[in-house]
């Protein structure tokens, strides 16, 4: 069982362009989520998809966008990349949406914007 | 501002000391959790806590839930190299709600 796969593992790429992560998980779960890692802030949340077809805002939501056209995939694009959005993002999952449910994290994809 | 604030942000001590890790809000949770997460790698989760004062042990490591529910510690007895790694907490607001806020982190390093 792989778990949660993410692609690609780094990028390095120019401002101004379009990129897409990807995230797929195998577990069935119902609960998606993406975060990103910046030092000295911890894990912070983008967007949250509850089931397949639902998607919602977390704390930093400008600038990315998600879809959730199926159970298994959960893609974050970034529209126009800038700087600021150079980070380690991590795409995780749970079964359900109750905040005590675990939550099984993606190795991260590291993205420097330049 | 930091919803949840982790102290110390770093420690390093020598393998078989004592050690605690704070993670302390003004804010109420109506859950916490504390992942550690390795290098390359994403946060594993190690515990949930849930009820105000509920303690809970993973071998050597000692999680505290305080009673008002703003706050949570972690204590490791006679830390080993393994231990090494960063510590986070994360909490729930809202019961149910699966918007969890991560503290800043601890980096832990235990030297042989």
């Amino acid at each position: 069982i792989a778990g949660i796969t993410q692609a690609p593992t780094s990028q390095i790429l120019a401002a101004g362009r379009r990129m897409t992560l990807r995230c797929t998980q195998d577990m069935r779960h119902n609960a998606m989520y993406w975060y990103r890692q910046d030092l000295g802030l911890g894990l912070r949340l983008i967007h949250y998809s509850n089931t397949a077809g639902t998607t919602g805002k977390g704390e930093v939501p400008d600038g990315y966008s998600v879809s959730r056209a199926n159970t298994d995939d959960f893609p974050l694009t970034l529209a126009s990349a800038v700087p600021s959005q150079t980070s380690v993002y991590f795409c995780a999952s749970s079964s359900g949406g109750a905040s005590t449910d675990t939550q099984y994290f993606g190795p991260g994809t590291r993205l420097t914007v330049l | 501002t930091q919803l949840l604030e982790q102290s110390p942000q770093f420690l390093s001590i020598q393998e078989g000391e004592n050690l605690t890790v704070y993670c302390n809000s003004s804010s109420v949770f109506s859950s916490l959790q504390w992942y550690r997460q390795e290098p390359g790698e994403g946060p594993v989760l190690l515990v949930t806590v849930v009820t105000g004062g509920e303690v809970k042990k993973l071998k050597r490591l000692t999680f505290q839930f305080g009673d008002a529910r703003k706050d949570s510690s972690l204590h490791i007895t006679a830390a080993q190299p393994g231990d090494t790694g960063l510590y986070l907490c994360a909490g729930a607001k809202i019961q149910g709600a699966q918007k969890l806020v991560f503290g800043q982190g601890t980096r832990l390093t235990i030297n042989p």
